[in-house]
């Protein structure tokens, strides 16, 4: 069965300053996808960034880029130029791609940005 | 909003009510999902349903009782729970199972759920 792990509970980063925010996951699938939610307290469960397993490059969105290393199983987000919007508990989840494509969630990494 | 709204936002039953969340998508999407988020525990998958036709229900007790009429459409129908069921319930939608699901969910803002 795969596993997603946040070994994170919570991070603090100042303003403008980056952060990187980790994740290791478990699975015997070469073919699956990585992603990075976010959740403000509005409670609402937001997209930030995925990965498809079978590309090499890191994908990017705007501040937010991730450090994908399929032979370690890790999948890093990096924050650069840290806003205080960003403060929220960040999830990363693994999309099986096989059977049902469900998601698996890691426990979360709450996120404090400094002014 | 979201795109995929749950309402009630916050709901207070006791263990003896019956009551019914209710989400709601105009996304064109054809799967939607419940999963339910407790402090300090990954998110668990309860119920998906694709095409309106539950195609996962991952050990849920039968105190929650899914019901998905069309594919816009989704509840969760609570009886007689129990405090541990206290958490934050929430709603997602996807393109069909099978497709292109590496696009990712859309999530609606959640039910905070509080049994006494």
């Amino acid at each position: 069965a795969q596993t997603v792990t946040q070994s994170q509970p919570e991070m603090s980063v100042q303003e403008a300053e980056t952060v990187t925010l980790s994740c290791t996951y478990d699975t015997s699938e070469s073919d699956y996808c990585l992603f990075w939610y976010k959740q403000p307290p509005s409670r609402q469960m937001i997209l930030v960034i995925r990965q498809e397993a079978y590309k090499q490059q890191n994908a990017t969105e705007n501040r937010f880029s991730v450090n994908f290393q399929k032979a370690a199983k890790s999948f890093s987000l990096k924050i650069s130029d840290s806003q205080l919007g960003d403060a929220a508990m960040y999830f990363c989840a693994y999309l099986t791609t096989s059977g049902t494509y469900k998601y698996i969630f890691g426990t979360g990494t709450r996120l404090k940005v400094l002014a | 909003e979201t795109g995929v709204t749950q309402t009630p936002r916050h709901l207070v039953m006791g263990m003896t009510n019956k009551k019914s969340l209710k989400c709601e998508q105009h996304l064109g999407h054809n799967a939607m999902y419940w999963y339910k988020q407790s402090a300090k525990k990954p998110l668990e998958l309860m119920f998906v349903y694709n095409f309106k036709e539950q195609t996962e229900n991952n050990s849920v007790p039968s105190r929650f009782s899914p019901e998905c009429p069309n594919s816009s459409h989704l509840f969760l129908h609570l009886h007689t729970l129990q405090p541990e069921d206290s958490a934050l319930y929430l709603c997602a939608s996807s393109q069909p199972l099978g497709t292109t699901g590496g696009l990712g969910y859309t999530f609606g803002s959640g039910t905070r759920l509080t049994v006494v």
